[in-house]
């Protein structure tokens, strides 16, 4: 029973662009939503937050928008950038001391 | 400040054999846990451990286990390896359970492979 669900296993933007990762989940007892980023080789590195209290965040380049209703999440990148050639996993907790994570979704930033 | 130290960060098992990998979280951070990465399946969490408890667990089979020293170090530890345990297995550590939603920092993994 996939909780946290990443449907979309790739997404190529031209570099300047705007790109849009997409997460679904299905335990209304969540209540904070993360996004990693993972280079290969390289563990997963923290990139930004919300709280289910909140419907956005923003973090220079980042914003991450939630929509509790619908139970979807999204991560914009603004421009998008080369560097960001990854893969970008959403995570979730209910607060109870672990993360469930998406599948993952590889970006390609093409220059 | 030194990050989340994985060893060894390779390996290479036969299926039956037993494997035990090790983490060394970032100082001062008490609580390690314990993902499995595979292809199309995410990161699946297998257990978090908190001044030397077990405070979760994944639904992972029996074979998967693990432990936390007072220094906060953690090994994890596969049985009866399968063809199915190939994976990267990632530690992560945080200053408290991420029920203050603190995130977490993760090792580079320990990648193993089982014929």
């Amino acid at each position: 029973d996939q909780q946290v669900k990443q449907n979309s296993p790739s997404l190529s933007v031209q570099e300047g662009r705007i790109s849009i990762l997409n997460c679904d989940y299905t335990n209304s007892m969540f209540d904070y939503f993360l996004w990693y980023k993972k280079y290969p080789a390289e563990g997963p590195t923290f990139l930004i937050s919300i709280s289910s209290i909140k419907d956005k965040n923003e973090d220079g380049r980042f914003t991450v928008f939630l929509n509790k209703s619908a139970k979807h999440l999204s991560l914009h990148i603004v421009p998008s950038q080369p560097g960001d050639s990854a893969v970008y996993f959403c995570a979730a907790s209910d607060g109870g001391g672990k993360l469930i994570f998406g599948q993952g979704t590889e970006l390609s930033v093409k220059p | 400040k030194a990050g989340v130290t994985q060893t060894p960060r390779y390996l290479i098992k036969t299926r039956g054999q037993q494997v035990t990998l090790s983490c060394s979280p970032i100082s001062g951070h008490r609580s390690v846990s314990w993902y499995q990465q595979t292809p199309g399946q995410g990161l699946q969490f297998l257990f978090e451990y908190f001044s030397e408890t077990q405070r979760n667990k994944g639904n992972f089979p029996g074979r998967f286990s693990g432990r936390q020293f007072s220094n906060s170090r953690s090994e994890m530890n596969v049985s009866t390896l399968e063809l199915g345990d190939s994976a990267l297995y990632l530690c992560a550590s945080s200053l408290e359970t991420i029920r203050n939603t603190g995130e977490l920092f993760f090792g580079e993994g320990s990648r193993l492979t089982v014929l």
